[in-house]
């Protein structure tokens, strides 16, 4: 079966401070991935998306970026954080058959 | 383009009484409808989806909705709700890209 992990589950970063979270997803292959942000009270911000290694979309302009070095590893990552880039971010994964989702467990970041 | 509007941001409900959540969608195009839950601190998990065939579907945890193509919607049900359904409800639809875009969320509240 698929499992979808996310890391760190919790991270709390000062202003102007680099950042990098972490996704893989295990048991399958070529997937299409996603990087949400969920704010306080608020629905989901598609950010990124990726259909294949180094194919990166960028949903927003931002502070943030994200890679896909290997085919389930998703990488999101910031050179100066901003106090705006607190959330919930959410990972999530899908066939490039069909348009069901699979999320993740999620990184709660507090930028103080 | 399509949207997705959830059309409460709240809905308190006592236990063991049914509940009805909203959701409408804008598309030009055939559309795939999901609902998904997500606890406190959690990911989102699917409830269920319509893809094609029977407008009634059911999902987990006694979920149901109906599509409706001529209003535009996608209600989600439940008969008779627990404690235990508290969380933040999420519809989303599809879009050509294969990406979701999902509404703002509706809280569902529980009350014993």
């Amino acid at each position: 079966s698929q499992t979808i992990h996310q890391w760190p589950a919790t991270l709390v970063q000062p202003v102007g401070s680099p950042l990098s979270l972490e996704c893989t997803v295990e048991g399958t292959s070529n997937p299409n991935l996603y990087w949400y942000r969920q704010a306080a009270g608020r629905g989901l911000q598609l950010l990124f998306y990726s259909v294949g290694i180094g194919q990166i979309s960028s949903e927003v302009p931002q502070n943030l970026s994200a890679s896909r070095p290997q085919d389930r590893q998703f990488i999101l990552s910031s050179k100066k954080l901003l106090l705006s880039d607190s959330g919930f971010y959410l990972c999530a994964w899908s066939l490039t058959s069909n348009y069901e989702q699979y999320f993740g467990p999620g990184t709660r970041l507090t930028v103080t | 383009a399509q949207s997705v509007t959830q059309l409460d941001s709240q809905v308190p409900v006592f236990e063991e009484a049914p509940v009805e959540l909203r959701c409408n969608y804008s598309s030009s195009v055939s559309v795939y409808l999901f609902w998904y839950v997500q606890y406190p601190n959690q990911g989102l998990q699917l409830l269920l989806k319509y893809l094609s065939g029977s407008t009634l579907v059911k999902g987990i945890n006694g979920f149901e909705a109906e599509f409706n193509k001529s209003q535009t919607s996608f209600h989600l049900r439940k008969p008779s709700v627990h404690i235990s359904d508290t969380a933040e409800y999420f519809c989303a639809v599809s879009t050509q890209g294969g990406k979701l875009i999902f509404g703002q969320g509706t809280e569902l509240s529980v009350k014993p």
